[in-house]
């Protein structure tokens, strides 16, 4: 079946700096990703949809200038976490082909 | 916006007992999918329905989505250790974006 990965698994970071998490998929071309936020014991959150070769779509409520999305080819998407402050530690998810596979997730702790 | 809600949130069940989840949508979903999640891991595909009133089995695991597409559930007969975690469905509608209801927590006692 189809893979999702994810890198890295577990980052740490101080507050204001900027992390990059990417996605990839292994084994298909997905010309749109999604990404997803799911803090704990809570449900996933749709963060925006990235799409191959053209702006990512954001959902209402996700600064587009903060959480920076690249999607430069078919099997490779990042988010990029600008000015990491502490409320932005979570379980950052990826998915691709149609939301049926997931990646591993980015756990991110920003101290 | 489109809604979907998951009851109950937490369910503790003696393992031999049967657990059922459910879904309900404020619209009329194209289609529903069901996950899974471990303690720690990430949400691994299920199921998906699309037809009516469609029922699909999994040896133990009994999906349902209704008639009028706007709800679901999942059931598990004679529930094991291994059932334990997270589940979620997640609702994909005129939209086009899936939304995860809440999830249900299984614990399964030995």
């Amino acid at each position: 079946g189809a893979v999702v990965s994810q890198h890295p698994s577990r980052v740490i970071c101080k507050s204001g700096t900027s992390v990059k998490i990417e996605c990839r998929s292994l084994d298909f071309q997905a010309t749109t990703m999604f990404w997803y936020r799911q803090f704990p014991k809570q449900s996933l959150m749709l963060m925006a949809t990235s799409n191959e070769g053209s702006k990512a779509t954001y959902e209402q409520g996700v600064e587009k200038d903060k959480f920076l999305i690249n999607h430069a080819s078919l099997t490779l998407s990042t988010l990029t976490v600008t000015s990491a402050h502490p409320e932005d530690s979570s379980f950052y998810i990826c998915s691709a082909a149609r939301e049926q596979f997931f990646g591993p997730g980015t756990r991110l702790t920003v101290l | 916006g489109q809604q979907v809600m998951q009851i109950p949130q937490y369910q503790h069940v003696q393992e031999g007992e049967d657990f059922t989840t459910y879904c309900n949508s404020s619209t009329t979903l194209s289609n529903i999918q069901w996950y899974k999640q471990r303690p720690g891991g990430h949400p691994v595909f299920l199921i998906q329905l699309v037809k009516s009133g469609e029922v699909k089995k999994q040896k133990r695991l009994t999906f349902q989505f209704g008639e009028a597409k706007k709800n679901s559930s999942l059931h598990i007969t004679a529930t094991q250790t291994t059932d334990v975690g997270t589940y979620f469905c997640a609702g994909r509608g005129n939209t086009g974006k899936l939304i995860f209801g809440q999830g249900t927590t299984l614990q399964v006692k030995p």
